[in-house]
């Protein structure tokens, strides 16, 4: 039962570069999430699908794009890399049904842009 | 908007119990509080509905005030695995959380 799988677990861009983190659930769940994680800052939320063929923008969506590819596969792409995208990202699902269940986060991708 | 925690840190020795505040500026339907070990994905504990509702999970437990749009988590008899930040996650209607910025809880022997 692999939960919530998240790829690369470690990456380091140079300023300008593109790359896509990607995002797996096995739990046949229909919400799926990414946030990054900041020193002090907590969890802010980047986009999120509320189910298969939906996506929509959370906190901080600038920089970012995301394509719900099916219901197991949610990614996130930075077009461009900046420095200020420095930070650890984590990718969750949820089952549905209002106020019944939490998220399971993946283990993270830590992305580092010089 | 995230929702605001309280402390922001705190230190304790086994046995010894904590108060963790989680308050925001709207109404809530419902919060969720996570905890995070160093190095580890934030791993859900609990959820409470308004209706002013009391949840446990071993010696953890949390209460929901909807009118104050608040809640608190109860750390009884801390135990040396209660040490990790501890996250709580409000949305007006239960559907895309924001996170407050956590609170570092380490317990000492």
């Amino acid at each position: 039962n692999a939960g919530v799988t998240q790829t690369p677990k470690f990456q380091v861009l140079k300023t300008g570069q593109s790359m896509t983190l990607q995002c797996a659930q096995d739990m046949n769940h229909n919400s799926m999430y990414w946030y990054r994680q900041d020193p002090g800052m907590g969890l802010r939320l980047i986009y999120y699908s509320a189910s298969e063929g939906t996506t929509d923008k959370g906190e901080v969506p600038n920089g970012y794009n995301v394509s719900r590819l099916n219901k197991r596969e949610f990614s996130l792409r930075l077009e461009s890399a900046a420095p200020s995208q420095t930070s650890v990202y984590f990718c969750a699902s949820r089952a549905p049904g209002q106020g019944k269940h939490g998220y399971t986060f993946g283990s993270g991708t830590r992305l580092t842009v010089v | 908007q995230q929702p605001v925690q309280s402390p922001q840190a705190v230190i304790l020795r086994e046995g010894e119990d904590a108060v963790i505040n989680c308050s925001s500026s709207k109404a809530l339907y419902s919060v969720h509080w996570y905890r995070q070990k160093h190095g580890e994905a934030p791993v859900f504990l609990m959820i409470l509905l308004k209706g002013g509702e009391q949840k446990g999970h071993d010696k953890i437990s949390a209460s929901f005030n909807e009118k104050k749009q608040q809640s608190s988590l109860y750390l009884t008899a801390s135990q040396l695995s209660y040490s990790g930040t501890y996250f709580c996650g409000t949305d007006p209607n239960d559907y895309k959380l924001s996170f407050g910025a956590g609170t570092t809880v380490t317990v000492r022997a």
